[in-house]
């Protein structure tokens, strides 16, 4: 079955760039997504791309997308202590009826 | 505004009571989902509907029952809770399910069952 992986921690220096990993498993995933969820709130949809595209770009986030590898990245460029949140990668496939999978979530740390 | 509204924000209850945590999203969306949330294993998918009247098991559907009676509600109810459903819920609705218009997220739901 499908799986998505992400390391679960993820600490940088105010200014600096964060890189956040995931990986996963199913060759066929058609959109693959980057979500935040800040403390006590829902999850909200940051950025997604879609499989036959490498990069997507906006604004101070990154995502770019190895198919091969099957990896996908979100640069946060110039990060803030607002951004610190938990990130979660996530896919959907058309043969699992585009309901998403994600990954466990890595915490992002913002510190001075 | 366009929301996905879950009630109560927050639950303790006894083990063995029965409760329904509601969700309803005013988006005219198809696709509605239920996730928990527990430290360590992330999101984990209850039960989801494609539309009203049709729902399917997610990941971790023992123990819970959903209905979709109208498109815009999507209750989720613990017939008889038990401890280990100590968790946090959320509703997230879509429009064609997770393609370029991803999920919209309630904010969630904090139960304890005791």
């Amino acid at each position: 079955g499908e799986d998505v992986e992400q390391s679960l921690f993820l600490s940088v220096r105010e200014g600096d760039s964060s890189v956040i990993n995931c990986t996963y498993t199913d060759s066929s995933s058609t959109y693959l997504y980057w979500y935040k969820q800040e403390p006590g709130a829902g999850l909200q949809l940051l950025t997604y791309i879609f499989s036959n595209m490498d990069m997507k770009q906006d604004q101070r986030l990154t995502v770019l997308l190895n198919k091969k590898d099957k990896h996908l990245s979100l640069r946060i460029a110039d990060t803030q202590t607002g951004d610190s949140a938990i990130y979660f990668c996530a896919e959907s496939t058309s043969g699992g009826s585009y309901i998403p999978t994600f990954g466990r979530g890595t915490s992002l740390i913002v510190h001075p | 505004e366009a929301q996905v509204t879950q009630n109560p924000r927050y639950l303790i209850t006894v083990t063995g009571k029965k409760l329904t945590v509601t969700c309803s999203q005013n988006m005219n969306h198809e696709y509605m989902s239920w996730y928990r949330q527990d430290p360590g294993l992330g999101l984990r998918q209850i039960y989801y509907s494609m539309n009203v009247e049709v729902t399917d098991k997610g990941d971790v559907p023992e123990g819970y029952k959903v209905s979709r009676k109208e498109k815009r509600n999507f209750p989720l109810i613990l017939e008889s809770p038990s401890p280990n459903q100590t968790s946090l819920y959320f509703c997230a609705s879509s429009l064609f399910g997770g393609t370029d218009y991803g999920y919209t997220f309630g904010s969630g739901t904090r139960l304890t069952v005791v």
